[in-house]
């Protein structure tokens, strides 16, 4: 098992603040992805990364793979209520089969 | 329908029923999955089947049986559960299984089935 820890375990925070949400893992991933996952729903895909120090924006988040590709962050800019969710990295491995991180949950107070 | 439907979305059974979670993708994909979210812990995939065949069995307790008959359903039948089995039961489907641009592998998941085993 490839274990991927997320820190912090729990975020909240007020709107308008910025956050940034680690994933970090002792084994070598072909590829990062990061979801967000809102109550009663499954995970929803926000971004893959593939490449060892890539950086990719979407709108207000930013999200980057270590040189390494053992480890990733995800920074959010100002965020908002609309932010509030549980965000999982998952590491991909062989086969298509990804290993799940642990979680954070984030709250952004209105 | 679009995308990953489950159905029930909300399930109680006791320790000696039988029961099936259902899975549907409306997407074209070949690849579907079974996954288990529990509280505190990471997601655990339980089950892969690629074109209707079982690809990743990963020591599931046997009480768990899968079936997928076409490469649009997906089916987890349940029977004489346990209460720690309790949890989310998600399913995902992507394009394929083969590594070839990160686009085939993305997983799209669905609303999951809240199980309840008392």
């Amino acid at each position: 098992t490839q274990l991927l820890e997320q820190s912090p375990q729990f975020l909240s925070i007020q709107e308008g603040e910025n956050l940034t949400v680690y994933c970090n893992s002792s084994s070598v991933f072909s590829s990062l992805q990061w979801y967000r996952q809102e109550p009663g729903e499954g995970p929803v895909l926000l971004v893959t990364v593939v490449t060892g120090g890539e950086v990719k924006k979407l709108k207000r988040l930013t999200f980057q793979f270590g040189d390494a590709r053992k480890d990733s962050s995800l920074h959010i800019t100002a965020a908002q209520p609309g932010d509030t969710g549980l965000y999982l990295c998952a590491g991909g491995a062989a086969g298509n089969q990804f290993y799940f991180g642990t979680g954070t949950s984030l709250t952004v107070i209105p | 329908e679009t995308g990953v439907t489950q159905t029930p979305r909300h399930l109680v059974m006791g320790m000696t029923n039988k029961k099936s979670l259902k899975c549907e993708q409306h997407l074209g994909h070949n690849a579907m999955y079974w996954y288990k979210q529990s509280a505190k812990k990471p997601l655990e995939l339980m089950f892969v089947y690629s074109l209707e065949e079982r690809v990743e069995n990963n020591s599931v307790p046997s009480r768990f049986s899968p079936e997928c008959p076409n490469s649009s359903h997906l089916f987890l039948h349940l029977h004489t559960l346990q209460p720690e089995d309790s949890a989310l039961y998600l399913c995902a489907s992507s394009q394929d299984l083969t590594s070839g641009s990160v686009e085939y592998n993305e997983q799209f998941f669905g609303p999951g089935t809240r199980l309840t085993v008392l």
